[in-house]
């Protein structure tokens, strides 16, 4: 299946500064993911990166908080804007290739201080 | 939506006995039941899936059932090994929609 590279791996960030994380696959992908992972807690979506359109976010997620880009089938980027403490989390990326199911990034842990 | 129930949370057995992790779902167009394994600071990663047309899939030591009727799968792993300590998440999905998690078993081998 596909690779995903994902950077950083983590950072430690000021609050009200904002952090773009990057996903770079070595093939083209349909979907993109990004979701958030509280240590120990299962994974949240956050939206659907979608190729030259407007990310599909879910319920509890905005565009202004998490903006996304996805210029072709294999980058992405996920920014946190004007983090607070609460905004730390891993943050993971994944792919979906036809059938080939999810597959992920190697996660960014973000600490906001 | 699609809401996925995972139990139980935490799962503790003797090295060489049998692990059972299991899953209901809500949506009964769901089709597709993937499972990850989670270690420590790393990616999840898929184990096995299994999608509606059947109902069971193996692969060497770990299975999955799935009933559609009772809207349950359950993972199975035989013979267990120190190094199958992880995380484990089942997820399902409609189609070409959003995979819905479960909220995770973590699963400890006791050697």
């Amino acid at each position: 299946s596909a690779v995903i590279s994902q950077k950083p791996s983590r950072d430690i960030c000021q609050r009200g500064t904002s952090l773009t994380i990057q996903c770079q696959v070595d093939s083209q992908v349909t979907m993109m993911f990004w979701y958030r992972q509280q240590p120990g807690q299962s994974l949240t979506l956050i939206a659907t990166a979608n190729q030259g359109s407007e990310a599909t976010y879910e319920s509890g997620f905005v565009i202004d908080k998490f903006p996304i880009s996805r210029p072709n089938l294999t980058f992405s980027t996920l920014t946190v804007s004007n983090m607070s403490p609460e905004d730390s989390s891993i943050y993971l990326c994944s792919g979906r290739q036809g059938r080939t199911e999810a597959f992920f990034g190697q996660g960014t842990r973000l600490t906001v201080v | 939506g699609e809401n996925v129930e995972q139990h139980p949370s935490t799962l503790s057995v003797q090295e060489g006995d049998s692990a059972v992790i299991k899953c209901t779902y809500s949506d009964s167009a769901s089709n597709y039941f993937p499972w990850y394994k989670q270690e420590l600071g790393k990616r999840p990663q898929l184990i096995i899936d299994i999608r509606s047309n059947v109902g069971e899939k193996k692969d060497q030591r770990i299975a999955v059932t799935l009933n559609k009727t009772a809207k349950h799968f359950s993972l199975h792993i035989t013979e267990t090994q120190p190094e199958d300590s992880a995380v484990y998440f089942c997820a399902a999905r409609n189609g070409n929609e959003k995979l819905t998690f479960g909220t995770g078993t973590r699963l400890t081998i006791i050697p």
